[in-house]
């Protein structure tokens, strides 16, 4: 059984560039969530992918978007790029969506804005 | 609105010893959590979940309590060893089937 990839697993970029993060699901699992981590922070929900469509989001603005392919895999992209957007970037997988579904985490994009 | 938080940010043993890791959550509506360890540079690993129709739940070396009535939440790690150092999560799904709210974290160091 595969677990949970991120891609890359560091990325430095400038105030205002847009950068696009990626995640493969473990094996089986169709849906993906990713959450904000900032240093000394607990992880924050952004949104939710199950079977392409955004399932739930939390409080990020809209230049926060995402992605999520007919493989599962999915895609976090974030336009204008502010320095508190610098993070760990982590994506979690589950069988699916339910309330009693556990969220299995990849090891996370570390993300500087500069 | 919603929060999880933790009694302790920070909690020192000796190896061997028995370690509790508190939670204190207020959503009245969770049904469901989730402790979770993470490692420096690592992305958190899921160590053992309970849900609200439990209140004690058992597996290899750690044990989770759940008092509903006073929002509650504990992790119990026995004979604790240095690879159990890391910081320590709980977080608790309720109101909605999509999102996990973490709290703050315990940092657990072991003392060899």
């Amino acid at each position: 059984e595969t677990g949970v990839t991120q891609s890359p697993t560091h990325l430095i970029k400038t105030r205002g560039q847009q950068v696009t993060l990626r995640c493969s699901s473990q094996s089986g699992h169709n849906t993906v969530s990713w959450y904000q981590q900032a240093l000394g922070q607990g992880p924050q929900f952004i949104f939710q992918y199950y079977r392409e469509e955004e399932n739930g989001r939390g409080n990020f603005p809209p230049r926060f978007s995402g992605l999520q392919f007919p493989n599962y895999s999915s895609e976090l992209n974030v336009n204008a790029l502010e320095l508190d957007d610098s993070a760990l970037y982590l994506c979690a997988s589950s069988l699916v969506p339910s309330r009693g579904e556990t969220q299995y985490f990849g090891p996370g994009t570390r993300l500087l804005v500069l | 609105g919603e929060s999880v938080g933790l009694h302790l940010p920070t909690l020192s043993v000796q190896e061997g010893d028995n370690s509790i890791i508190n939670c204190a959550y207020s959503n009245s509506a969770s049904d469901y959590f989730i402790w979770y360890k993470q490692e420096s540079g690592k992305g958190p690993q899921f160590i053992i979940d309970i849900r609200s129709n439990m209140d004690k739940r058992q597996g290899q070396r750690v044990t989770v309590l759940l008092n509903k009535t006073v929002k509650h939440l504990s992790l119990q790690i026995a004979a604790t060893q240095p690879g159990d150092s890391a910081v320590y999560f709980c977080a608790e799904k309720g109101g909605s089937n999509y999102k996990l709210t973490f709290g703050k974290g315990t940092l657990l160091t072991v003392n060899p």
